[in-house]
């Protein structure tokens, strides 16, 4: 079936560093790839997508890239601020429809 | 509004009792998800509408849940007898198309506590 893993958190870095969070999923056809991030006390807020394979999504400093290869799409951010402290979720809308299926969520926390 | 609003933010059922969360999505918004996020997990598909009707409910738990989007705006999630595992965060999204490639507005959720 349909699925996306996630790297548990919570990830904890010094502003300025690089971020990393890995996703990979397994699904059939060809899903549209998500990234939503979660604020504390907010909703998610969809943070980038990409549509087909080779596609790069990127906002507000951060990048996805959709590698069918190896079935993949790693968050990653060049230099994080304490303002980036959230959840990253993870999602692919399965081929056709409307429904997502979300992984389980990966907690940053940038330190000043 | 502005965004999607969901209420109350917090709800303490006892065991047994019925419960009935609201959300108002984005105005103009034809479609309208439900999704229940358990604690450390991500969120899981419920229920979906177009206007008024609700075109997926696959995702509905058990038949003690059920929703309901009467005039296709307004939606409201009823939870009949509700059990320990129902304790979740309930998420509302809405989007102005069918949201295949373009993303969802999240509620900020209501978080359901049975005791």
């Amino acid at each position: 079936g349909n699925s996306v893993t996630q790297m548990e958190g919570p990830v904890t870095l010094s502003e300025e560093a690089f971020l990393t969070i890995n996703c990979t999923y397994t699904a059939t056809g060809y899903p549209s790839l998500f990234w939503y991030v979660q604020y504390p006390g907010e909703g998610l807020q969809l943070l980038l997508k990409a549509t087909k394979a080779d596609d790069k999504g990127s906002n507000k400093g951060f990048e996805a890239t959709y590698r069918k290869e190896t079935t993949s799409f790693h968050l990653e951010k060049g230099s994080v601020q304490v303002s980036d402290s959230a959840v990253y979720f993870c999602a692919l809308d399965t081929s056709g429809t409307y429904k997502y299926i979300f992984g389980t969520g990966t907690r940053l926390k940038v330190l000043a | 509004g502005a965004g999607v609003s969901q209420s109350p933010r917090y709800k303490v059922a006892k065991r047994g009792q019925d419960v009935a969360l609201r959300c108002d999505p984005i105005s103009g918004h034809v479609s309208l998800f439900w999704y229940q996020q358990a604690l450390g997990q991500g969120p899981e598909f419920l229920t979906y509408f177009q206007n008024e009707a609700q075109l997926d409910k696959s995702g509905l738990p058990s038949d003690r849940f059920f929703a309901e989007r009467p005039e296709g705006s307004v939606s409201t999630l009823k939870i009949q007898r509700t059990q320990q595992e129902d304790s979740a965060v309930y998420l509302c999204a809405s989007s102005s198309r069918q949201g295949r490639n373009y993303g969802y507005t999240f509620g900020s959720g209501t978080r359901l506590t049975v005791v």
